[in-house]
């Protein structure tokens, strides 16, 4: 099975950069999807193939990737970004999800 | 636009079964895969099962394997989840997913005597 690692919590101040990694060997052959999920909620894709935006999200979320990991990126973060991020992958019709990342937005 | 909502959840016992259902509607059900993932409380996301298009093809988490069977029908629009053997740690919130793309606002299952 595969195994994909985030940071279990990121803080930034409103306005600046946040940067979210998920890491694993799976990343190199399959793209990721990126979750935003806030309390008593459903998750809600913010990108996907790596890179992609559905419409609705801001564009202050980006995505990239390098070899094994992956970033999301939220440029000039606002409080209501605040949520849990959780990235995920599929291989062979068997998905994994990262432990997700606490992102706070103060 | 997609809508996706879950039923079925409750408290039951250890050892005991569930069946877990999915209605989908705004989109093309029999066009798309589906999934069902969980989220124990205060945890992260898991992912539980894959069901292709025609409902032929399934995959399982190792967490869930033999204890879990994924199916749909399409005619019905509906996804299902059938659960037996139920364990404590089998307790969260149950999501049904349209591919991994859109969710439901999941069902709460509680296993406890």
């Amino acid at each position: 099975s595969y195994e994909l690692i985030q940071p279990s919590s990121v803080s930034v101040s409103p306005g600046q950069t946040a940067q979210i990694t998920c890491s694993g060997d799976i990343l190199t052959k399959k793209f990721a999807r990126w979750f935003q999920q806030r309390p008593g909620q459903a998750p809600v894709l913010v990108m996907f193939r790596g890179s992609e935006r559905p419409s609705g999200i801001p564009d202050r979320f980006s995505g990239s990737s390098s070899g094994t990991t992956v970033t999301l990126t939220i440029s000039g973060a606002q409080v209501e970004d605040e949520a849990d991020y959780y990235c995920y992958s599929a291989s062979d019709n068997a998905g994994v999800f990262g432990g997700g990342t606490k992102l706070t937005v103060l | 636009q997609v809508r996706l909502v879950e039923s079925g959840g409750g408290l039951v016992k250890p050892g005991g079964s569930l069946r877990l259902s999915c209605a989908a509607s705004g989109f093309s059900f029999s066009d798309y895969y589906m999934i069902w993932i969980r989220q124990a409380p205060g945890k992260g996301l898991e992912w539980l099962s894959y069901i292709n298009y025609s409902g032929d093809n399934t995959k399982y988490a190792e967490s869930v394997k033999g204890r879990f069977t994924i199916s749909r029908d399409n005619a019905k629009e509906s996804l299902y989840l059938q659960m037996n053997s139920l364990r404590a740690e089998d307790t969260g919130i149950y999501f049904c997913g349209r591919g991994a793309d859109s969710w439901g606002q999941g069902t709460l299952v509680t296993v406890s005597s």
